[in-house]
């Protein structure tokens, strides 16, 4: 089946720096990607939607300054945690939908720890 | 909205054991509904799908059987082994991306 990888798949930063995390369709062509999140024993929350070449679309609640979307290809999308604190410590997933949109594939996931 | 609630965790069986993970949702129209797995470190998988009433899914032994009458879709498995152990999301869509129950983490022992 169509793959989706994410990098990196785990990194520790400092309260106030920025982390940038990578999303990434290997062998099809991505035109809608979907970013999540997913808290201990939670289910995931959908963050964000971005279609290539547009402006993501967020979900009620989630700011759009703090968590930066970027579509910029049909094979990878860019999620920026900016100045992050603690409490944006989590597992972050991204998704990918082809042209016929009938299956979502999920990347494996990055955690963020914020110290 | 659209909502999914399922069984909470953990479950615990033995292997060989039979295997029931209750879903139910909230939808407006006729979503499709899916069962995705996550094995421990991995990103979550497509196991089964059911896009009308009536549509069973199924997949390495695993069945779901879509029920509009009860808006129900619970996993089932006759004979879990240790390889299952791992957290099973119901999930459904409609017009909208998928939306996710909080996951059901399941345990095999040997």
């Amino acid at each position: 089946g169509a793959v989706v990888s994410q990098h990196p798949s785990w990194v520790i930063c400092k309260s106030g720096t920025s982390v940038k995390i990578e999303c990434r369709s290997l062998d099809f062509q991505a035109t809608t990607m979907f970013w999540y999140r997913q808290f201990p024993k939670q289910s995931l929350m959908l963050m964000a939607t971005s279609n290539e070449g547009s402006k993501a679309t967020y979900e009620q609640g989630v700011e759009k300054d703090k968590f930066l979307i970027n579509h910029a290809s049909l094979t990878l999308s860019t999620l920026t945690v900016t100045s992050a604190h603690p409490e944006d410590s989590s597992f972050y997933i991204c998704s990918a939908v082809g042209n016929t949109k009938d299956t979502q594939y999920f990347g494996p996931g990055t955690r963020l720890t914020v110290l | 909205g659209n909502s999914v609630t399922q069984m909470e965790g953990p479950v615990t069986l033995s292997e060989e054991a039979f295997l029931t993970i209750n879903c139910t949702y909230t939808a407006t129209g006729y979503p499709s509904l899916f069962w995705y797995v996550q094995y421990p470190g991995e990103g979550l998988q497509l196991l089964l799908k059911a896009t009308k009433a009536d549509d069973k899914g199924s997949n390495k032994g695993f069945e779901a059987t879509y029920r509009k009458e009860t808006t129900s879709f619970h996993l089932e498995k006759g004979s879990v082994q240790v390889s299952d152990s791992a957290v099973y999301f119901c999930a459904l869509r409609g017009n909208t991306p998928l939306v996710f129950g909080k996951g059901t983490r399941l345990s095999v022992i040997a």
